[in-house]
């Protein structure tokens, strides 16, 4: 099984700071690596998909980037609306699985 | 837009089933895989298995002994069984459309407590 490692655990910044956050893949999985945002109470919000991908109508200070085992997500500029917990996801195909980060809980300073 | 509705007991007793539907509306169940996703409180995302129009379907090796899916096309359903639950089963559940192999649209999640 492809074990994810996500890191911080948590986060605390400033409105305005650069936030980046790491996903490590126990092995090689390309780009099948997206990423979500949860707010307390509501559904998994889909961010990135593909790695690199910004989901249709999603704020373009969110970003990723990465590939093989290493991810990296980042938010440019933080904003009071992106306090939230984000969790990394990843797709095997054989057999069929689909797995979580630990998630990253980011508060505001 | 795709709406994604889970429906269900939210109370169950040790040892028994738990049943949840999926309401799909705002489009077709056809031709997509469709997943049940449960997240205990305060804690992370788990999958438990995924279901495609035609029947197939694939689960967590974690779960699997004990998770039935099925899907009902012409009602727009999905549905999901756990067997034998334990207080460790209590969740959010929630239901998801598998788009290019990652879950897009969700539904909000429905609490189910295990519970005697």
């Amino acid at each position: 099984d492809i074990q994810m490692t996500q890191s911080p655990s948590s986060l605390s910044a400033s409105v305005g700071d650069r936030v980046t956050i790491t996903c490590q893949a126990s092995q090689d999985i390309s780009n099948y690596l997206n990423w979500y945002q949860q707010k307390p109470g509501k559904a998994p919000k889909l961010l990135i998909y593909d790695a690199s991908n910004l989901e249709t109508g999603v704020p373009s200070r969110f970003s990723g980037s990465g590939s093989g085992t290493d991810f990296t997500f980042t938010i440019s500029s933080l904003q009071p609306e992106d306090i939230a917990t984000y969790y990394c996801q990843q797709y095997d195909n054989l057999p069929a699985m689909y797995t979580f980060g630990q998630g990253t809980k980011l508060e505001i300073k | 837009q795709v709406q994604l509705q889970e429906s269900g007991p939210g109370l169950v007793k040790p040892s028994e089933t738990l049943s949840l539907t999926c309401t799909v509306s705002g489009g077709s169940i056809s031709s997509y895989y469709w997943s049940w996703i449960r997240q205990p409180a305060g804690k992370g995302l788990e999958w438990i298995g995924r279901i495609y129009t035609s029947g197939s379907t694939n689960y967590n090796p974690s779960l699997k002994s004990r998770v039935t899916m099925s899907v009902d096309t012409s009602k727009n359903q999905f549905s999901l069984k756990l067997s034998s639950v334990t207080a460790a089963d209590t969740a959010v559940y929630y239901c998801a459309r598998i788009a290019a192999d990652r879950p897009d649209y969700w539904g909000q999640g429905t609490l189910v407590t295990v519970s005697s």
